[in-house]
């Protein structure tokens, strides 16, 4: 069974910082792996997605995340923090049948606050 | 081009009614899938419907039913609800292997 592990229920950094939200995955199988986040009361949107192309895959807003299999990690990394970057961050892995994304597993979510 | 819309946006229902939530998905997507999300915790995978057929399912008890239509759209209905269904439900449409998340229904059972 797959399975998402993000370390740190909450991070904090200040504004100008390097920004590490760090997500670890269990799978079976080659995995697809995702980052969503979650502005307060609102769906979740995708940042980035690793689908077995490039191990280094850019997302929006300056994020980016480097899957590392011997390591079974997918961290997201963003090298200025900006007050926008508050937020809650998801991790989701899931395996992909052929017909299309299966239902995603999400971890538990790592709260990034900014410091000013 | 609109993303994924649901209905409604806030819902409140006393604990043994049952309840329907509403989705809408993205243009050109034909799969639906459903999370529901408690407050401070990540999402959790109800089900997902794929040619109106309910593809996939997460574990989730039978009170916990859908539908998807022809035109893609979707259902979520949960019967007898009990004080820890409530949630925020969200809905994500996809095609190939990326999912689209809409704003989700809010649900408050007293």
């Amino acid at each position: 069974a797959q399975s998402v592990t993000q370390l740190g229920s909450h991070v904090s950094v200040s504004e100008g910082a390097l920004v590490l939200l760090r997500c670890n995955y269990s799978s079976s199988v080659p995995p697809y792996l995702f980052w969503y986040v979650q502005y307060p009361n609102q769906g979740l949107q995708l940042l980035l997605k690793y689908t077995s192309a490039a191990t280094l895959v850019k997302g929006i807003n300056g994020f980016e995340a480097e899957f590392k299999k011997s390591e079974t990690s997918f961290h997201l990394t963003k090298p200025s923090a900006h007050m926008s970057d508050a937020a809650e961050y998801f991790c989701a892995v899931t395996e992909n049948s052929g017909g299309g994304a299966d239902g995603l597993t999400f971890g538990k979510g790592t709260h990034l606050i900014i410091q000013p | 081009d609109a993303g994924v819309t649901q209905s409604p946006t806030h819902l409140i229902k006393t604990r043994g009614q049952q309840v329907t939530l509403r989705c809408s998905p993205k243009s050109g997507h034909d799969t639906v899938s459903w999370y529901q999300q408690a407050l401070g915790q990540g999402p959790q995978f109800i089900f997902q419907y794929y040619e109106e057929e309910e593809r996939q399912r997460g574990n989730f008890p039978d009170r916990f039913s859908g539908h998807q239509f022809p035109n893609y759209s979707s259902e979520l209905n949960v019967n007898a609800l009990l004080l820890g269904d409530s949630a925020l439900y969200l809905c994500a449409s996809s095609v190939r292997d990326e999912q689209y998340f809409g704003p989700g229904t809010r649900l408050t059972v007293t």
